[in-house]
């Protein structure tokens, strides 16, 4: 079993959609949960740490479970822009991270 | 924000030759530093973890004495790709954490090709 599995997509939407993404990590000793964008041949760059209580960063709402070990990401309002890749990272207690093998999202006009 | 710089960007070389990619953290001190590997369409990949002034740990399936890592500095870690192969080519990627905190800032990549 993967360490984080991803739906890997691709997920084709249009604009002013919703969409969520899911994640499941097997290693309960995570600590830390995060969801990072990444662009066609670029770095990841991190759109959101996730906590427990939930979060919320403006059209983007991240969700951890930690007894289903499972993250979310909600991504309302689509834009053209929001095409990507969408990575769950998971980090263990010496800070090595863990990728999931990342969802690719098309948002059409 | 923290800046992690990585050179070059792209390169290519002939197999059997060896390669050298750097990672600078330029505005902060990086208690440690990854390297990843990339392959088309796949996930980001550790190759290794390394701290500053110690040898880097490597994931298992990579071999440490092709892919050499120094990290002499807290702000500096290198990857070396040595007798590199064509099936070496690949998006390097290196990321940095500064001490204390849990998030990682990457470097823009390398692009190795391998002729």
């Amino acid at each position: 079993r993967k360490e984080v599995e991803q739906d890997p997509g691709p997920f084709n939407v249009p604009e002013g959609a919703t969409v969520a993404f899911n994640c499941t990590y097997s290693n309960s000793a995570s600590q830390s949960f995060f969801w990072y964008r990444q662009d066609c041949r670029k770095e990841p760059k991190l759109l959101m740490s996730v906590y427990s209580s939930g979060n919320e960063d403006g059209r983007f709402t991240a969700q951890l479970n930690r007894a289903s070990q499972y993250i979310s990401l909600l991504i309302r309002d689509s834009k053209l822009s929001d095409s990507a890749t969408y990575l769950c990272v998971v980090t263990l207690n010496n800070n090595d991270m863990r990728f999931g093998a990342g969802t690719r999202l098309t948002v059409k006009p | 924000g923290a800046v992690v710089s990585q050179h070059p960007s792209w390169v290519i070389c002939k197999s059997g030759t060896s390669v050298k990619i750097e990672c600078r953290s330029l505005d902060f001190q990086a208690t440690t530093m990854f390297w990843y590997r990339q392959f088309p369409k796949q996930s980001l990949m550790l190759m290794a973890t390394s701290n500053e002034g110690s040898k880097a740990t490597y994931e298992q399936g990579v071999e440490k004495d092709k892919f050499l890592i120094n990290h002499a500095s807290l702000t500096l870690s290198t990857l070396t790709v040595t007798s590199a192969h064509p099936e070496d080519s690949s998006f390097y990627i290196c990321s940095a954490i500064r001490g204390g905190d849990t998030e990682a800032f990457f470097g823009q990549g390398t692009r190795l090709t391998v002729v």
